[in-house]
């Protein structure tokens, strides 16, 4: 039962393009959230989704980020044009049915730098 | 005033020592949970909380609702323990989604 998967792993884009984060939960989870962690800080929400629904957007920014998590295939985190403040490590998490008491797997992260 | 304040931000032990760390918060939860990050690695969950007591191994965690306080300790401690603990709570008043995080405290365990 393999974990949640992230990929890549490593990133490196240049200011203006465009990156893109794959997540995988883990088998038989249908609750993904995404989490950023910016260099020397702690880690800050961004958005939680379920199959095809975003529930709770509260922590992305308003320009540049979005998110999806389709019926068939991984969650995928999208940043536009980036800019060198995008550069950290960007979280997955996949829980089972319910967020309120569901366990939290995490997966190892990609990390993002911007030249 | 961070919602979730952790304490020490940086532990420096021993090999064999017992580590406390501890985590304060200011709202009203559902659930605490403690993760722990290896340099430049992934994020492990150790516990959840939302009362009591939870042992595993060497780890133990604790929680005071009432005192709005946990506390993460771990017994006999080696230096594959050295890692950042980061306490984070799910809040009642939000849609019980999100994870509020603590700074971490790094933890370094010397042979």
């Amino acid at each position: 039962n393999a974990g949640v998967m992230q990929n890549p792993r490593h990133l490196v884009r240049r200011r203006g393009q465009e990156a893109r984060l794959r997540c995988s939960p883990m088998k038989g989870h249908s609750h993904v959230y995404w989490y950023r962690q910016l260099p020397e800080e702690g880690l800050k929400f961004m958005v939680y989704l379920q199959k095809e629904n975003i529930i709770d957007e509260s922590g992305m920014p308003k320009e540049r980020f979005s998110a999806e998590f389709p019926k068939e295939g991984p969650s995928i985190l999208r940043i536009q044009q980036v800019v060198r403040g995008d550069s950290a490590a960007y979280f997955c998490a996949s829980s089972p049915w319910t967020a309120n008491t569901g366990e939290l797997f995490f997966g190892e992260g990609s990390r993002l730098t911007v030249l | 005033k961070n919602e979730v304040e952790q304490s020490p931000q940086n532990l420096t032990a021993q090999e064999g020592e017992f580590i406390t760390i501890n985590c304060s918060y200011s709202v009203g939860i559902s659930a605490l949970h403690w993760l722990q990050q290896h340099p430049g690695g992934g994020i492990v969950s150790l516990f959840m909380l939302s009362s009591g007591k939870k042992k595993h191994g060497r780890l133990i965690a604790t929680i005071n609702i009432q005192e709005k306080h946990s506390s993460l300790h771990i017994t006999a401690s080696h230096p594959r323990d050295s890692a950042v603990y980061i306490c984070a709570v799910r809040g009642k008043e939000t849609s019980g989604s999100r994870l509020t995080f603590g700074e971490g405290t790094q933890l370094t365990v010397n042979p």
